[in-house]
């Protein structure tokens, strides 16, 4: 098992350009989500799923989408990158089953100049 | 008041010493709770589940008083490979039924030799 996988490690954006984080796993989990991490703000969930076809906002959505098509992919949109979005990324995957361990991805590094 | 508070640190140590970390939470209605370790420019990893009878994991105690409402962690035998943040993450579970994450800041560990 890979495990929950992201790509870019690493990104460096304009201000206004677009571009899509990915997420995948292969663990068959029903639970995804989407945080960022900054500092002395800590873990902030961005968006989240429940399942194939399902979203929802998490606390801090404004200025991101996300698509669930599939059990394994959850891609973050980034609409129009702001200085105000450089922070590390997150993916995360759990089970559904109660107080499951989260597993998260290795994260992206975003820069937006 | 924060929902999940922990002192920030850094706790300094030399290897074999035995340290200790606090995590207040003010919603009485937290349901359970969890120790997650982050390395630096890592991702964060599930270290245990916090029980009401407490539970230890090798070095590893866990300990929760849900009538002062905070959870602790005890290491002890410092090694090394122990200089991390830990995250204390409470799980609070709402009138219908939505489990909602909250992540402290994280306690900052340095183990010296």
């Amino acid at each position: 098992n890979a495990g929950v996988t992201q790509t870019p490690k690493f990104q460096v954006l304009k201000t206004g350009q677009s571009m899509t984080l990915q997420c995948a796993q292969d663990m068959n989990h029903e639970y995804m989500s989407w945080y960022r991490q900054d500092p002395g703000m800590g873990l902030r969930l961005i968006h989240y799923s429940v399942g194939a076809g399902i979203t929802d906002q998490g606390e801090v959505p404004n200025g991101y989408n996300v698509s669930r098509s599939t059990t394994e992919d959850f891609p973050l949109r980034l609409l129009s990158a702001a200085p105000s979005q450089t922070s590390v990324y997150f993916c995360a995957s759990r089970g559904t089953g109660v107080d499951n361990e989260q597993f998260f991805g290795p994260g992206t590094r975003l820069t937006v100049l | 008041r924060k929902e999940v508070e922990q002192d920030p640190g850094p706790f300094n140590v030399p290897e074999g010493a035995t340290v200790a970390f606090n995590c207040t939470y003010s919603n009485s209605a937290s349901q359970s709770f969890f120790w997650y370790r982050q390395d630096c420019r890592k991702e964060p990893k599930l270290l245990m589940s916090v029980y009401s009878s407490g539970n230890e994991d090798g070095r590893f105690t866990a300990q929760l008083n849900r009538a002062s409402q905070y959870i602790s962690l005890l290491i002890r035998d410092s090694k090394l490979s122990d200089s991390a943040t830990y995250l204390c993450v409470v799980n609070i579970y709402n009138a219908g039924n939505n489990r909602k994450l909250i992540w402290g800041l994280g306690t900052s560990l340095a183990v010296n030799p």
